[in-house]
């Protein structure tokens, strides 16, 4: 157990509607990163917070958002769903902004759009 | 353009079977490198994080290497339960760049 939490583990919704994920870091950890992937993708990165704050951006849809809670948890909100949204998206957390430390991951939430 | 590429992208073994994964990379200034087990619809799981070249770490039945250009993880006498996608990221010197990931290798331990 890595000990980020991420609710729910399983999401199936209609195109063109909008759901949010849930993350809670590890307890200490002020970075939060969302990552999506698909079946033929690797992981590919999102969007970062630190204590709040956005740190940076990665190949995220204008149709997606994210936000940091001053509790430290984060949603990932996506709107306007598409087929092609259907992915696992990952949030990892980590104690540092950014550099050399290791970022752990959560279960994962399994986004179907039908 | 920061890109990892992992080879081969799927690999079967005995148990037993000793091989290594390799890794390459191209990266504007390595901070550092990262290896991260998956398995099937799981979250990644942290191994290890090198940071510079001629660095080993070990685990069990693993041992991942760094040089300039690429990384492996050596895997010796693996195991059925050793069976699992491996990732490697780099993280680049510039700014707070996260991490990049290689699309994997698949491995499979045969018993």
């Amino acid at each position: 157990d890595s000990g980020v939490t991420q609710t729910p583990k399983h999401l199936i919704t209609a195109t063109g509607q909008r759901v949010t994920l849930r993350c809670s870091p590890r307890s200490g950890d002020l970075s939060v990163y969302w990552y999506q992937q698909s079946l033929d993708q690797g992981l590919q990165f999102l969007i970062h917070y630190y204590n709040g704050e956005e740190r940076a951006k990665g190949n995220i849809l204008e149709r997606f958002s994210a936000q940091q809670f001053p509790d430290l948890h984060s949603e990932l909100n996506l709107s306007s769903l598409e087929l092609g949204d259907s992915a696992l998206y990952f949030c990892a957390s980590s104690v540092q902004g950014a550099a050399n430390t290791e970022a752990f991951f959560g279960q994962g939430t399994r986004l179907t759009v039908v | 353009e920061d890109q990892v590429t992992q080879s081969p992208e799927a690999l079967r073994l005995q148990e037993g079977e000793s091989s290594s994964l390799n890794c390459s990379y191209t990266v504007s200034g390595l901070r550092g490198l990262f290896w991260y087990r998956q398995d099937p619809g799981k979250g990644p799981e942290f191994l290890f994080t090198l940071y510079s070249a001629g660095e080993e770490k070990e685990k069990e039945r693993l041992k991942a290497t760094l040089t300039k250009k690429e990384s492996f993880l050596h895997i010796t006498a693996p195991k059925p339960e050793d069976s699992a996608t491996y990732l490697c990221a780099v993280q680049p010197h510039s700014g707070n760049t996260p991490l990049v990931f290689g699309k994997g290798t698949r491995l499979s331990v045969i018993a």
